[in-house]
C-alpha cells in the first residue's frame, strides 16, 4: 500500500513567485493534515481537511497560503506570494476516519510524507 | 493549551548502551502521545503511541515508551542503541477534541560506535 506522497520534494523558488505543493494522501484516509517545520524549530500545524471540507485551519499563517481538496481525495498548498520566511519542510499527513467508544476517540495514527522541502531566495 | 517539551536538543550515547530521550507534556483531557523519528533528508516515520491501558507501550525498531500520568511524561527508551538509530526524534500530544498534533522542538540522538 502507498503511503503518503508529496510533490515536489523539493523546490527553490524567488521571493514573490508562486508556488504550488501536491499532497496524495493514504487511499481511503478521509483526514488530511498540512504542518510545517521551518527553521529548525518545531512541527507546527497549519490546517486538517476531512473529505473535502476544512475542518480546522487555525494553523494558516495568513491569506498568502490557500488550501484546497478537491473531491475529497489529494490536496494542495498554494503560496502566493512567497517570502523568505516561508523557507522549511511542509509534511502532508492523512489518517483514517476516527471511530468513538465509549465517549472517546480512537486515537488513529497520523500518517506522514516524505515532506516538499522549500527554499525561498 | 497543549504542549509538549523536549528538554534536551541533543543525546549523546554509545552503540549497545540503553538510551532514553525525554518528553512532557500539558493537555486538557486524556492524553494521546506519539513519538515519531525523523532520518536525516526524510519524512516522519512513526514509532509508537500511547491511547489507553498498558503505561509501557512498544512500538517500532526495538523502541518503547512509558506513560506516566502523575509526571506528565512520556519519555522514549531502548535498551540496547544502534548506531542507525541516530536520528531526530519528536513526541507530539493531541486530546479527544482535536485530531491535530502539537509537536515538540524534538530531540537529536547521536549513536556513536
Amino acid at each position: 500500500e502507498a503511503g503518503v506522497t508529496q510533490f515536489p520534494s523539493h523546490s527553490v523558488i524567488e521571493k514573490g513567485q508562486t508556488v504550488t505543493l501536491r499532497c496524495d494522501p493514504i487511499s481511503g484516509h478521509d483526514n488530511l493534515y498540512w504542518y510545517r517545520r521551518v527553521m529548525g524549530k518545531e512541527i507546527k500545524f497549519l490546517l486538517h481537511f476531512v473529505k473535502e471540507s476544512k475542518q480546522d485551519e487555525s494553523g494558516m499563517p495568513n491569506n498568502r497560503f490557500l488550501a484546497e481538496r478537491t473531491g475529497g481525495t489529494y490536496s494542495t498548498l498554494k503560496v502566493q506570494p512567497a517570502e523568505l520566511e516561508d523557507s522549511g519542510v511542509y509534511f502532508c499527513a492523512s489518517s483514517p476516519q476516527e471511530v468513538w467508544s465509549f465517549g472517546l476517540p480512537s486515537g488513529n495514527t497520523i500518517y506522514f510524507g516524505e515532506g516538499s522541502w522549500l527554499t525561498v531566495v | 493549551a497543549q504542549s509538549v517539551a523536549q528538554p534536551e536538543d541533543q543525546v549523546n550515547v554509545a552503540e549497545g548502551n540503553p538510551l532514553t530521550v525525554k518528553c512532557t507534556y500539558s493537555v486538557s483531557g486524556n492524553p494521546y502521545l506519539f513519538w515519531y523519528v525523523q532520518y536525516p533528508n526524510r519524512g516522519l516515520q512513526f514509532l509508537l503511541k500511547y491511547i489507553t491501558g498498558d503505561n509501557l507501550v512498544k512500538g517500532s525498531y526495538g523502541f518503547e515508551a512509558e506513560f506516566n500520568k502523575s509526571q506528565t511524561s512520556f519519555h522514549l527508551k531502548k535498551p540496547s542503541a544502534l548506531v542507525s538509530d541516530s536520528a531526530l526524534y519528536f513526541c507530539a500530544v493531541r486530546n479527544t477534541g482535536f485530531q491535530k498534533l502539537v509537536f515538540g522542538t524534538g530531540t537529536r540522538l547521536l549513536v556513536s560506535p
